[in-house]
């Protein structure tokens, strides 16, 4: 029973196109995250959502929009794709992002833009 | 100058070796220290917290130093499947921000 959940594994598409990531979470943290991760490994943190509210929005360009239609559910949806959004988008969560502890990630989207 | 700093890797040592991992942080209002391990093409996964009395897991021991704002972590009998990166995270105090290093590469090798 997978506690945070992303699909899809794999995205292949070409550039300009429009897709989205989905992630759920069964174990009734309160808080999100999306974060991506280059092809150096470095993670970096892209929005958070704390109880379907928007907490944490960083640098990104806004062709990146997040959706939390719930607290167990945050969806990041990308327009027009361009080659550099090319990396691996992590979805995790948290018991409570003001009090020390740790994240739970999912497996991860591989997004390959051509 | 990066907010969270780690040994550059790979460090690559034999099966049964003792290796530490060292990482600096720039913001004093960092309150809560984290390891996480992230294995070729997989999630990161919490390996264990970082208290300031220091902490141990099995053969893993954790230590912080707010003096001097490092943290790090020793690994003590190296398996061969201690092999993968370690990501030294570390959080703002009352904030929401989680910032994670770069990193340390770890090569057990029998």
């Amino acid at each position: 029973d997978t506690a945070v959940s992303q699909t899809p594994k794999y995205l292949v598409t070409q550039m300009g196109n429009d897709k989205s990531i989905k992630c759920e979470q069964n174990l009734g943290h309160d808080t999100m995250y999306w974060y991506k991760q280059d092809s150096k490994k470095f993670l970096k943190i892209m929005f958070s959502y704390n109880n379907k509210e928007l907490i944490i929005n960083e640098t990104v360009p806004n062709r990146f929009s997040p959706k939390s239609p719930d607290k167990a559910h945050l969806n990041l949806h990308i327009n027009s794709l361009e080659l550099g959004d090319s990396a691996v988008y992590f979805c995790a969560s948290s018991q409570d992002n003001r009090i020390g502890g740790g994240y739970t990630f999912g497996s991860g989207t591989r997004l390959t833009v051509v | 100058r990066k907010e969270v700093e780690q040994d550059p890797g790979p460090f690559n040592v034999p099966e049964g070796a003792t290796v530490a991992f060292n990482c600096t942080y720039s913001n004093s209002a960092s309150q809560s220290f984290f390891w996480y391990r992230q294995d070729c093409r997989k999630e990161p996964k919490l390996l264990m917290s970082v208290y300031s009395s220091g902490n141990e897991d099995g053969r893993f021991t954790a230590q912080l130093n707010r003096a001097s704002q490092y943290i790090s972590l020793l690994i003590r009998d190296s398996k061969l499947s201690d092999s993968a990166t370690y990501l030294c995270v570390v959080k703002r105090t009352g904030g929401f921000k989680t910032i994670f290093g770069a990193g340390t590469r770890l090569f057990v090798k029998a």
